[in-house]
């Protein structure tokens, strides 16, 4: 039972137009969810965040956008650049406690020059 | 800045073997988590453990188990490799849910 599902395996987006990833998820106990990035042989890095409170959070080039009724989340990346290039994966959690994520399948987004 | 450090990148052990992970971080948190990452599956978190010597069940601990002895130190067993755990294994800490996770490099375990 998949809670936290990237549909996309991968996108491909050309250099300095917007990439949007997306996650949907199905537990309604969600209330905090995040994005991370991964290259490959590293481990994953955190990206951004927000809180089931808000519907937008924005730093720099990236923005994540939180639908609470759609139960959906997307990532915009915009400019994007070659370095955006990598895994993404969106994750959740439900509980304050030991803050356990679950995550999606990741999305491989490769930028072309 | 926080690390978190796997003490292997790399490696091949044969079927029936008790393996051992390693993972310390060095910013005195008190969650500590493993995943393993497979195609097209994502990250499944195995076992995680939010305080010394306490450790809970993730989505999927069939053949592992964990010990936390130190704060620092979170260690994986697989009590008897199988080659269907033959995966990349992911070591994470938080401290707060704000911060999210911090990941160590991960460790490429091939089961032959």
């Amino acid at each position: 039972d998949q809670q936290v599902k990237q549909n996309s395996p991968s996108l491909s987006v050309q250099e300095g137009r917007i990439s949007i990833l997306n996650c949907d998820y199905t537990n309604s106990m969600f209330d905090y969810f995040l994005w991370y990035k991964k290259y490959p042989a590293e481990g994953p890095t955190f990206l951004i965040s927000i809180s089931s409170i808000k519907d937008k959070n924005e730093d720099g080039r990236f923005t994540v956008f939180l639908n609470k009724s759609a139960k959906h989340l997307s990532l915009h990346i915009v400019p994007s650049q070659p370095g955006d290039s990598a895994v993404y994966f969106c994750a959740a959690s439900a509980h304050q406690g030991a803050q356990k994520l679950v995550f999606g399948q990741g999305t491989r987004l490769t930028i072309n020059p | 800045d926080v690390k978190v450090t796997q003490s292997s990148r790399y490696l091949v052990k044969r079927t029936g073997e008790k393996v051992f992970l390693e993972c310390v971080q060095d910013m005195d948190h008190e969650n500590m988590f493993w995943y393993r990452q497979d195609p097209g599956l994502g990250l499944r978190l195995i076992y995680f453990s939010y305080d010394v010597k306490m450790k809970e069940k993730g989505d999927i601990p069939e053949g592992y188990s964990v010990s936390r002895e130190k704060k620092e130190r979170f260690s994986l067993i697989l009590e008897s490799a199988s080659t269907n755990q033959t995966s990349m294994y992911l070591c994470a800490s938080s401290l707060t849910q704000g911060s999210g996770y911090t990941f160590g490099s991960g460790t490429r375990l091939t089961v032959v």
